[in-house]
């Protein structure tokens, strides 16, 4: 079935550096990648998603990469502060229907 | 706040229970989603419907359904509770079915199960 790996579980930071997250996907009709931040206790809200017509999408600090021949996304934080410290999820979906497969996360912690 | 409410914020029962948590879709989003978050499961896809009918489904036990009313609220229904069960439920909604772009998935703030 489908499946989304995630690496790595925990990444911890020093405030100013870079952050990178990244996934594999395995069902190749996925065509939709979103990336969600969830602070403990919070829902997860979606900060960057991109699509499979799309090799880089950029938000401010924040990027996210997409190779679809090696069926692997990234996320990019640059200039972490400590308010990006939260679990960071990454998703694919396919396009029958709206079921995502979710990553397992990343804690990421920014040190001031 | 994304415009997805979900009732309870909190349940606390017993294991053989039954339970229903209840989400409203944002306002003009006709597919409502459920999904458990578990500390060893993460995030799993349950159930979607779109427009009052069930458009996908996940590994959703037996023990568990939902279904979306006319006024598009969903509900999912949690019977014969185990401790396994406790953790937390998330409800998500979208404008359309989600296949097509522009077809975001926007979470509420979720019900938190347990089970004693």
């Amino acid at each position: 079935g489908e499946n989304v790996e995630q690496h790595p579980s925990t990444l911890s930071v020093q405030e100013g550096d870079s952050a990178v997250i990244k996934c594999t996907y395995s069902d190749s009709a996925s065509n939709y990648f979103p990336w969600y931040k969830q602070e403990l206790g919070k829902r997860p809200q979606l900060i960057i998603d991109i699509r499979s017509n799309v090799g880089e999408k950029k938000d401010q600090r924040i990027a996210v990469t997409l190779n679809k021949t090696a069926k692997h996304f990234s996320l990019h934080i640059t200039e972490t502060q400590p308010e990006d410290s939260a679990v960071y999820f990454c998703a694919a979906r396919d396009n029958q229907g709206g079921k995502l497969i979710f990553g397992q996360g990343t804690e990421l912690s920014v040190k001031p | 706040d994304s415009g997805v409410t979900q009732t309870p914020k909190h349940l606390i029962t017993a294991t053989g229970q039954r339970v229903t948590l209840r989400c409203s879709p944002r306002s003009g989003d006709l597919s409502v989603y459920w999904y458990q978050q578990s500390l060893d499961q993460g995030l799993q896809f349950l159930i979607q419907y779109y427009n009052g009918e069930e458009r996908a489904k996940g590994n959703i036990l037996e023990r568990f359904s939902a279904q979306q009313f006319p006024d598009l609220h969903s509900e999912l229904n949690l019977s014969s509770l185990e401790l396994g069960d406790s953790a937390l439920y998330f409800c998500a909604s979208s404008v359309f079915d989600g296949g097509g772009p522009g077809d975001t998935q926007y979470f509420g703030p979720g019900t938190r199960l347990t089970v004693l």
